[in-house]
């Protein structure tokens, strides 16, 4: 099993639709928890961390299940510029925070 | 001017060529890193420093070499570059603790015919 496993879509949705992601990981002492955003050909961008509590940045909300390994990323109103791959990324704790990313979930959003 | 900067851009190389890849950063991190994506397979971590003249393996260090002579600059270097290390390649950086997610330059793409 891989440590951290995505949906490779492609997800493609409306413009204005709600879409979600989710993202598994197998490691359960797993303790901090991330999504980024990269644009074709280019570098990923931290677009937010995911806490126990969930959390929210306009239209995009992440949350953590811990007693089901996985995290999700909900995008609200898509827009055009949303459409990116997204990956999931996870750290571990201790001395070298071991850091894993997943193979990411295309989303396009069509007019 | 960006936080993290890559130089090449782009390169194309043969076979058997030593090749180096340069990382400078402006973030006043200490922590650096040098991944490798290649299609279907995510970010691969091949080395990092926790600070100048700290090496350390990643998961996918053979063939590679790295060196971290300033805080600021870390660079990657292909000994002998053969055709499977064609592969988009990132550096990054990060803060002493914690892990609070990582700083990417604009990456270099690699290809070795």
């Amino acid at each position: 099993r891989k440590e951290v496993e995505q949906d490779p879509g492609p997800f493609n949705v409306p413009e204005g639709a709600t879409v979600a992601f989710n993202c598994t990981y197998s490691n359960s002492a797993s303790q901090s928890f991330f999504w980024y955003r990269q644009d074709c050909r280019k570098e990923p961008k931290l677009l937010m961390s995911v806490y126990s509590s969930g959390n929210e940045d306009g239209r995009f909300t992440a949350q953590l299940n811990r007693a089901s390994q996985y995290i999700s990323l909900l995008i609200r109103d898509s827009k055009l510029s949303d459409s990116a791959t997204y990956l999931c990324v996870v750290s571990n704790s201790g001395g070298y925070q071991k850091v894993t990313f997943g193979t990411g979930t295309k989303l396009q959003v069509i007019p | 001017d960006a936080d993290v900067t890559q130089t090449p851009r782009n390169r194309i190389t043969k076979t058997g060529k030593r090749i180096m890849l340069e990382c400078s950063q402006t973030k006043g991190h200490d922590r650096m890193y040098w991944y490798r994506q290649d299609p279907g397979l995510g970010l691969r971590l091949i080395y990092y420093s926790f600070d100048v003249k700290d090496i350390n393996k990643g998961e996918i260090s053979d063939g590679y070499s790295v060196s971290r002579q300033a805080q600021a600059k870390f660079s990657l270097s292909l000994e002998s570059a053969i055709p499977n290390q064609t592969a988009l390649y990132f550096c990054a950086t990060s803060e002493r603790t914690g892990y609070y997610g990582y700083t990417f330059g604009s990456g270099t793409r690699l290809t070795v015919v």
